[in-house]
């Protein structure tokens, strides 16, 4: 059962080149997010999406585009690389009603990405 | 809009002992759930308590409890008999419960050390 997968886990890129953060999951959730942990704070939400087609943005959404062709993966993309975009990424999924649900919130295990 | 407030970056425990971290936010939403999520240093986040709003009974989960006060809007998490794997970053982290706003608000995190 492999849950939520994350590919890379670790990148770096330098400033101005472009990358996709892949996130797949295997469980058939609807609601999918994307979040960035920088140093010393707490996750922020910058994409989310509530079923294959639909997609909205969240508090941070500025320097990325997502898409949601399939239900089971949503990669997130960055295509202008920034330092300030130097972050953990981490990518969520749960199945009804988003994160309100009683059923369990599954976290996919981040991707490292450094701007330099 | 939500706000969640974790206002210890940093608290230790000796190996054994109850230790509390507290977290206060604002909404003016009337049902909401709250959440204390882990991250160990393997950068995982893992769900360790959820308690809904209307619930007024304090939710428990084995060594970890939570203390809810929804007057005071405080929502403290309580770890008994700690162990050296409860080392980790614990995020507080509330969303609505109803409507089309999917997104969890994530308090900037405490960073829990459990000493031998």
């Amino acid at each position: 059962n492999a849950g939520v997968t994350q590919t890379p886990k670790f990148r770096i890129l330098k400033i101005g080149q472009s990358m996709t953060l892949q996130c797949a999951q295997d469980m058939n959730h609807n609601y999918m997010y994307w979040y960035r942990q920088d140093p010393g704070m707490g996750l922020k939400l910058i994409y989310y999406s509530v079923g294959a087609g639909i997609t909205d943005k969240g508090e941070v959404p500025n320097g990325y585009n997502v898409s949601r062709s399939t239900t089971e993966d949503f990669p997130l993309r960055l295509e202008l690389a920034a330092p300030s975009q130097t972050s953990v990424y981490f990518c969520a999924s749960t199945a009804d009603r988003g994160m309100r649900s009683n059923q369990p919130q599954h976290f996919g295990d981040g991707t490292r990405l450094s701007i330099l | 809009a939500q706000t969640v407030t974790q206002s210890q970056p940093e608290m230790s425990v000796q190996e054994a002992e109850t230790v509390t971290l507290s977290c206060t936010y604002d909404t003016s939403e009337s049902n909401y759930y709250l959440f204390w999520y882990k991250q160990p240093p393997s950068r995982q986040m893992i769900l360790v308590i959820r308690q809904e709003a209307y619930k007024q009974q304090n939710a428990t989960e084995n060594r970890f409890s939570v203390n809810f006060q929804k007057a005071a809007k405080s929502f403290s998490l309580k770890i008994s008999d700690s162990q050296l794997g409860d080392t980790a970053m614990y995020f507080c982290a509330f969303i609505p419960a109803r409507g089309s706003n999917y997104k969890l608000t994530f308090g900037k995190g405490t960073l829990l050390t459990v000493n031998p």
